[in-house]
């Protein structure tokens, strides 16, 4: 059982550069969440989707794009990066109810 | 969203119980108490969640005041292993995940 897969696991981009995180999993859960996590901070959300077809934004959406292409799917897009968004990104999903959230292993990005 | 308070960090010793508080005054009567922890270098993962009782799994324990205003996350023989940073978040039906910084748990050989 893979759970939550994220792909790239590691990524440098130039300023300007753009790119698309990949993020699947295999439970069949109707919610899906991008996060972010800054050195020795907290997580902060970027942007979730409750249900396939729908996005909505979290705390700190600016700079980002996401598209839930089906249910098991949801990309997350830097259109034009900045240094700013060093950062380690994960995805979780979880079941609709009070069911808990499963996490991927992350994404190391490194914007210079 | 209720707002949780966490000590910022607290050490155990090897195979001993470790008590990790969190306050949470403000959760609604139908919030979850939710645990999470995440090792280094990994990504958050499951501890426990509960309403009002406590709850026992193979990774902790959960003991939830009585007035619900605190819980307590038990971990019975903390091992090396067990070394992270332990997060307590209010959960409700539709609701986000909203982490806050969490106990670093450090555990001395």
């Amino acid at each position: 059982n893979a759970g939550v897969t994220q792909t790239p696991k590691f990524q440098v981009l130039k300023t300007g550069q753009s790119m698309t995180l990949q993020c699947a999993q295999d439970m069949n859960h109707n919610s899906m969440y991008w996060y972010r996590q800054d050195p020795g901070m907290g997580l902060r959300l970027i942007y979730y989707s409750a249900s396939e077809g729908t996005t909505d934004k979290g705390e700190v959406p600016n700079g980002y794009n996401v598209s839930r292409l089906n249910k098991r799917e949801f990309s997350l897009r830097l259109e034009s990066a900045a240094p700013s968004q060093t950062s380690v990104y994960f995805c979780a999903s979880s079941a609709q109810g009070y069911t808990e959230a499963f996490f991927g292993q992350g994404t190391r990005l490194t914007v210079v | 969203d209720a707002k949780t308070t966490q000590p910022n960090s607290m050490e155990s010793n090897e195979e001993e119980p470790v008590h990790l508080p969190c306050n949470h005054s403000t959760i609604s009567g139908t919030d979850y108490i939710h645990w999470y922890r995440q090792l280094p270098s990994q990504g958050p993962e499951y501890v426990i969640h509960g309403l009002t009782s406590n709850v026992n799994n193979r990774m902790a324990s959960l003991a939830i005041a009585e007035d619900r205003k605190s819980s307590t996350l038990i971990l019975h023989r903390a091992t090396l292993r067990d070394a992270a940073v332990y997060y307590c978040l209010p959960h409700n039906y539709g609701q986000n995940f909203v982490f806050g910084p969490g106990t670093r748990l450090s555990v001395l050989p």
